[in-house]
């Protein structure tokens, strides 16, 4: 079975410029998950996804970050303008869908290394 | 509010030697549950171990163990005769299933990064 997949593994950019980050979840999987880890720290979700509806993006900086996912399937995150405080690693996790919601387990792709120089 | 604590940032072992990870958490739920995962240096987490609040009984696999106390909110995780391949950055993580609406979330802790020296 198929990880989650995310693009690009790295990327460098100045600040003021945009970027976009693609995640795809593994199929059939329901949640989609965005996280932010900075370095030193635990990773901090900023969107949840249930098929291509928002769950929660309490935690989205919304005035620079914005995330969709059309189809219910992958998912795009995007910085714009990015800040000096933006470099991290962004990754992307899937989760079936049940009816309890909590407890499910995660699966975490190789994130995207953002450096805002 | 809801946090995970894992105090020790870091740990250097030598291999063979057991090591024990902590972590405490705090919430208001009843209901939720506990997370144990490694991010080795290629950045990937992996899933370690998931535990509900209802079910206390420790649990081991192989060489890894975990201890789950209600009564100190704490639930630590210890491997036996380390080796190199341990070495990594664990991550202690809670999810509840009341927590504003949104069930799921995981709420990660710091995270513990151990060496383990040949």
């Amino acid at each position: 079975e198929a990880g989650v997949a995310q693009s690009p593994r790295y990327k460098i950019i100045e600040k003021r410029q945009s970027v976009a980050f693609w995640c795809n979840p593994i199929s059939g999987h329901a949640t989609l998950y965005w996280y932010q880890q900075i370095l030193g720290q635990g990773p901090k979700l900023l969107i949840q996804f249930q098929n291509n509806g928002v769950v929660d993006d309490s935690q989205l900086p919304k005035d620079r970050f914005s995330a969709e996912r059309l189809k219910g399937v992958d998912s795009t995150l995007k910085i714009q303008p990015a800040k000096l405080e933006d470099s991290a690693v962004y990754l992307c996790a899937s989760s079936q869908l049940r009816l309890a919601g909590a407890g499910n387990e995660q699966f975490f792709g190789p994130g995207t290394r953002l450096t805002v120089l | 509010a809801q946090k995970v604590t894992q105090a020790q940032t870091e740990i250097s072992v030598v291999e063979k030697e057991d090591v024990t990870l902590d972590c405490v958490y705090e919430t208001r739920d009843t209901t939720y549950y506990l997370f144990w995962y490694k991010q080795p240096p290629s950045g990937e987490l992996v899933f370690l171990i998931r535990r509900n609040s209802f079910d206390e009984q420790n649990e081991i696999s192989g060489r890894y163990s975990w201890n789950f106390q209600k009564s100190t909110s704490s639930f630590n995780f210890t491997i036996t005769a380390s080796q190199v391949v341990d070495s990594a950055v664990y991550f202690c993580a809670l999810s509840e299933s009341n927590y504003g609406g949104s069930q799921g979330n995981l709420i990660f802790g710091k995270g513990t990064k151990l060496s383990v020296k040949p």
